[in-house]
């Protein structure tokens, strides 16, 4: 069975603080994926990489770096953490070859910033 | 940009009912398609791909319609446990696929 696990499920943080969410997949995937969720808003990329050691920004990259060290492991960074990044994070990893390449979610972590 | 529309609902549907979602997308490039289902407080986990001449999964069909750039979904005898938001998700052939702001669906006794 296919896993994408993320390493917490709830996280409260101060306002300023820098916070690491991390993600980790055990499919062999090419590819990993940080979103956003946010009422309304629906799925907004914030990064993704294609391989280790690259990146490519999203949609909205402001206020979070990655680092892909390791090619089941894709981290995702607030340097400084702020309220408006409160929000359920979703990781996800998909291959880049054969079909369909569906993307393999994992829970999501719930992040709170005050 | 590329855009993916959904109607957000809800769709609110009695057990045993038959409902039909669509989903446009501006980017005519666009290769391939899917349906994703969202619980509540849950990651999306892909309910099925849309192929180019129609698929059917038991009580749930997809349509790709490329002329007019949408797909559909259409589920047939509605239970109480399809109730959760339906993502529509498009990609053109890179890396990055497209997700709409997804529909829910109720489903109710």
């Amino acid at each position: 069975d296919v896993k994408v696990t993320q390493s917490s499920r709830y996280l409260v943080k101060r306002t300023g603080e820098k916070v690491f969410l991390e993600c980790v997949q055990d499919m062999d995937h090419e590819n990993m994926f940080w979103y956003r969720q946010d009422p309304g808003l629906g799925l907004r990329l914030i990064y993704f990489s294609y391989d280790v050691k690259m990146k490519e920004k999203g949609d909205i990259p402001e206020g979070y770096s990655v680092s892909r060290e390791k090619k089941e492991r894709f981290s995702l960074i607030l340097e400084s953490a702020s309220t408006n990044q409160t929000s359920m994070y979703l990781c996800a990893s998909s291959s880049p070859s054969g079909s369909p390449r569906e993307q393999y979610f994992g829970p999501g972590t719930r992040l709170t910033v005050t | 940009r590329k855009e993916v529309e959904q109607d957000p609902g809800p769709f609110n549907v009695p057990e045993g009912a038959t409902v039909a979602f669509n989903c446009t997308y501006s980017n005519s490039a666009s290769q391939s398609f899917f349906w994703y289902r969202q619980d509540c407080r849950k990651e999306p986990k892909l309910l099925m791909s849309v192929y180019s001449s129609g698929n059917e999964d038991g009580r749930f069909t997809a349509q790709l319609n490329r002329a007019s750039q949408y797909i559909s979904l259409l589920i047939r005898d509605s239970k109480l446990s399809d109730s959760a938001t339906y993502l529509c998700v498009v990609r053109e052939g890179s890396y990055i696929p497209t997700f709409g702001r997804g529909t829910s669906l109720i489903v109710h006794p």
